[in-house]
């Protein structure tokens, strides 16, 4: 079964500073898909990045990239220019893409606390 | 347009009753899925469906809980015997089509159970 693990529970970043989060996954597969998803205290979960192990070029999204490294199964988000609604928890996802399972795997979540 | 909707947003229920949770799909997503979100953890996946059929219940954790999606829209994940450990928040998503297509999620339905 596949694992998702964030090891760090909560960070901190000034506003304008930049700030990552680690993710290391465990799986058997070649073929997957990794996500980050933000939820605020709203508790709705937004997508804020995707990757497709597939590709070797690293995804971004405005201020939010990655850094996938494949052989090291590990998935870093990078935050820059950090904004006071930036704060919220943040949850690295891994999804199969192999037939038949759509789940989501997630980690625990690490709190991003941003301070003015 | 309308996101996924859940209702209702906050339920309080004694231990041993029966609950139901609903969740409205964006409309035309064809997948559904429920997750379970404990406090502290990140969301457990417990039930997918295409169209109307659960395509993978693997995640549910005992007979206590189904769920169904009679008409391949709307869902509703039923919790009979409730126990206090089931309190946590329900997530819902839908997604537009088979993989890659994004989940798009609800806000959630907090079950406490006393």
């Amino acid at each position: 079964a596949q694992t998702v693990t964030q090891s760090q529970p909560e960070m901190s970043v000034q506003e304008a500073e930049t700030v990552t989060l680690s993710c290391t996954y465990d799986t058997s597969e070649s073929d997957y898909y990794l996500f980050w998803y933000k939820q605020p205290p709203s508790r709705q979960m937004i997508l804020v990045i995707r990757q497709e192990a597939y590709k070797q070029q690293n995804a971004t999204e405005n201020r939010f990239s990655v850094n996938f490294q494949k052989a090291a199964k590990s998935f870093s988000l990078k935050i820059s220019d950090s904004q006071l609604g930036d704060a919220a928890m943040y949850f690295c996802a891994y999804r199969s893409a192999t037939g038949g399972s759509e789940k989501l795997v997630f980690g625990k979540g690490t709190k991003l606390t941003v301070n003015p | 347009g309308a996101g996924v909707s859940q209702t209702p947003s906050n339920k309080v229920t004694e231990k041993g009753k029966y609950v139901e949770l609903r969740c409205d799909p964006i409309s035309g997503h064809t997948a559904l899925y429920w997750y379970r979100q404990s406090l502290g953890q990140g969301p457990e996946f417990l039930i997918y469906f295409q169209g109307t059929g659960a395509a993978d219940d693997s995640g549910l954790p005992n007979d206590r809980f189904f769920a169904v999606r009679p008409e391949g829209s709307v869902s509703t994940l039923k919790i009979q015997r409730t126990e206090r450990g089931d309190s946590a928040v329900y997530l819902c998503a839908s997604s537009p089509q088979p993989p890659p297509g994004e989940q798009y999620f609800g806000p959630g339905t907090r079950l406490t159970v006393t």
